[in-house]
């Protein structure tokens, strides 16, 4: 069964552009977060979607929307880059939206903003 | 609402020696913690799980964690390491019976192992 694949994998953006990333879950698997790593906050909390809803926001500014589809991909939108948004985001899926269900993360897209 | 602290950033271990990553948490609540390894350039996999039950956990390629609810931590342990083990942990929680699967996680302990 394959992975969680994102695309594309690595990313070079401008300020103040937008860029949008996509995440395919495991086949069957319905639910879908979203994290941002960098070396200074580590792993944040973004979103997380379960059949096409938002259940879950993490605490970042409205820049960064997101959406699931009804085949359980998902996207996630960064308008206005700044600087600041360089980093490795990260999309994990999982059959179901407990925590108890076992969250199997992509290799993630690297976004460079310059 | 949760906290993660690993206090160790870097941990260094000669081959074939054991290790133990420290984390420890703080909650009003209670939590589901886990244990995630990253490899280079690659996502996170679970290593290990605790949900309920035995406080001693045990997960992928030898690993083992103990939940102590006392001192609030869920320390990693492997008895003998391997070069593959080379990689960042991160240890991570989540609110139990939660109607969401958010992790907040620790800050992550890289595991460089000398041969």
């Amino acid at each position: 069964k394959a992975g969680v694949t994102q695309t594309p994998r690595y990313l070079i953006k401008t300020r103040g552009q937008q860029v949008t990333l996509s995440c395919s879950p495991i086949s069957g698997h319905r639910s879908v977060s979203w994290y941002q790593q960098t070396p200074g906050q580590g792993l944040q909390f973004l979103f997380e979607y379960f059949s096409e809803t938002q259940r879950n926001k993490g605490n970042f500014p409205g820049r960064f929307s997101g959406r699931q589809f009804s085949n359980s991909r998902s996207e996630m939108n960064v308008s206005t880059l700044e600087l600041g948004d360089s980093a490795l985001y990260l999309c994990a899926s999982s059959l179901g939206p407990l925590v108890t269900d076992t969250q199997y993360f992509g290799p993630g897209t690297r976004l460079t903003v310059l | 609402a949760q906290s993660v602290t690993q206090l160790d950033s870097q941990v260094p271990v000669f081959e074939e020696a054991p290790v133990e990553l420290r984390c420890n948490y703080s909650s009003s609540v209670s939590v589901y913690l886990f244990w995630y390894v990253q490899y280079p350039n690659q996502g996170l996999q679970l290593l290990l799980k605790y949900l309920s039950g035995s406080t001693l956990v045990k997960g992928i390629n030898g690993f083992e964690a103990e939940f102590n609810k006392s001192q609030t931590s869920f320390h990693l342990r492997k008895p003998s390491v391997h070069i593959s083990d080379t990689a960042e942990y991160f240890c991570a929680v989540s609110e139990a019976r939660g109607a969401t699967n958010k992790l907040i996680f620790g800050t992550g302990t890289l595991l460089a192992i000398q041969p």
